[in-house]
């Protein structure tokens, strides 16, 4: 069974930093792309970043370009995301899902999803 | 704002067929890939590539696209499809993934 878990949510004063890691099990970690996507209270899905199998292809939303970064560790079936300069805006659930296996690219699907991390941005 | 459109809210009676869309001009070139969101919940992928289903979804939801719209319908929709959904697919660009803003179906 695929399991996806997010951790290291929590609250966090504007323009400080914080780390969201997703362990994966249940499958070949190191096959497949993996994203991050974001819920802000009452919204939509964001996209916010993707990684591919191998790190080889890296994106990330004009939103948080520049403040973001995503890794992997396949030797530990780890995802994270390291967040730097938080915004009120960054207010959300993040989301760990699963792309695509092996590819070019990360691909544009999202297969299986953890529960979610909170990341509340606030003074 | 979103690159996909859909509409914010459609409702459907218990036992009938409803259609939400989702529009854009990257449809054109790219899959639709389609979620369902319970409140409280993660979303679940429903649709995957216009119209491939995932092992465990009931056949009831299918999928499909022309030019710039991808549609899923739910024929005969039940209670516990009461949700929100999304689709997804990339930009006009290709660099960045996006998602439509979710459709808000009702089961009267």
């Amino acid at each position: 069974e695929v399991q996806l878990v997010e951790s290291g949510g929590g609250l966090v004063q504007p323009g400080r930093s914080l780390r969201l890691s997703c362990a994966a099990s249940g499958f070949t970690f190191g096959d497949y792309a993996m994203h991050w996507v974001r819920q802000g209270p009452g919204k939509g899905l964001e996209w916010v970043s993707s990684i591919g199998w191998n790190s080889g292809t890296i994106g990330y939303a004009d939103s948080v370009k520049g403040r973001f970064t995503i890794s992997r560790d396949n030797a530990k079936n780890s995802l994270y995301l390291q967040m730097n300069s938080l915004r009120t805006e960054d207010t959300a659930f993040y989301y760990c899902a699963r792309g695509i296996f092996g590819g070019d690219d990360y691909g544009d699907l999202f297969d299986y999803w953890g529960q979610g991390a909170l990341v509340t941005v606030s003074s | 704002s979103s690159e996909l459109t859909q509409d914010p809210a459609v409702s459907v009676a218990l036992g009938q067929t409803v259609r939400i869309t989702c529009q854009g001009d990257s449809l054109r070139s790219y899959y639709a890939n389609w979620y369902q969101q319970k409140p409280g919940q993660a979303p679940i992928l429903l649709i995957y590539a216009n119209d491939n289903r995932p092992s465990g979804i009931p056949d009831r939801f299918s999928g499909s696209s022309s030019r710039n719209t991808a549609s899923l319908t739910i024929t005969g929709a039940q209670a516990e499809d009461e949700a929100d959904y999304y689709c997804n697919s990339r930009d006009s660009s290709g660099s960045h993934l996006v998602f439509g803003g979710g459709t808000k179906l009702t089961v009267l």
